[in-house]
């Protein structure tokens, strides 16, 4: 099991260019989660799918955020045009529910984003 | 909206004591809650589980208790090592997943 696997690790942009973060979730989980992470806000839910659909997407900050899950093995979040302030690092995760919520998150390691 | 609160930013304990963190909760009552850690530049890695039944969960030196009258978790790292230095985040599920704002520990040699 190589885990969730984010692509790439750090991204460094000038502001309005378009960036684009990938992750690979765990074969089999249904759930994938896109977070953000900064020293300020700490780890806040940008939005979430089940099943390839999308379910709560009251995190993503405005629509210069999107994020597509196309199939159960790969999704991207893709921010157009990109401003400084979107600097943070970004956690993709993803578990298996099953008939239960109580299954814990597994992680990548993060792409670590810079907008000059 | 859920809302998580961890105690103070960051923790310094001296090595072989016990560090013992915090999380309190509002606005849900979930059925159980997480704890993970976090190194730097690595995602959080999940450690524990304890159920709303359960008052107390232990795994080698870690302890967790859930409190849902308090709406509060504690998490004690018994005889603690500079290896356990690192972020401790609690999460939950309530409409969405949510973490906790993090415990940063340092354990001093």
């Amino acid at each position: 099991d190589a885990g969730v696997i984010q692509s790439p690790r750090h991204e460094v942009t000038e502001m309005g260019q378009e960036v684009t973060l990938r992750c690979k979730p765990i074969s089999g989980h249904d759930y994938l989660f896109w977070y953000r992470q900064t020293m300020m806000r700490g780890l806040e839910l940008l939005i979430y799918f089940n099943n390839n659909v999308p379910i709560d997407d009251s995190g993503m900050p405005e629509d210069r955020f999107s994020a597509k899950m196309p199939n159960a093995s790969f999704s991207t979040l893709k921010i157009q045009p990109s401003e400084p302030r979107d600097s943070a690092v970004y956690f993709c995760a993803s578990t298996y529910t099953g008939s239960s919520y109580n299954s814990p998150l597994h992680f990548g390691n993060g792409t670590r984003l810079t907008v000059t | 909206s859920q809302k998580i609160e961890q105690n103070s930013e960051a923790l310094n304990i001296q090595e072989g004591k016990t560090a013992t963190l915090t999380c309190n909760y509002t606005n849900y009552s979930p059925a159980y809650l997480q704890w993970y850690r976090q190194d730097p530049g690595r995602g959080p890695v999940f450690l524990l589980l304890i159920r709303e039944n359960e008052k107390e969960k232990r795994k080698e030196r870690l302890k967790v208790t859930f409190d849902t009258t308090l709406k509060q978790s504690l998490f004690h790292i018994t005889a603690s090592q500079p290896a356990d230095s690192a972020t401790y985040l609690c999460a939950l599920w309530g409409n969405q997943f949510y973490f906790g704002t993090g415990t940063s520990l340092t354990v001093i040699p």
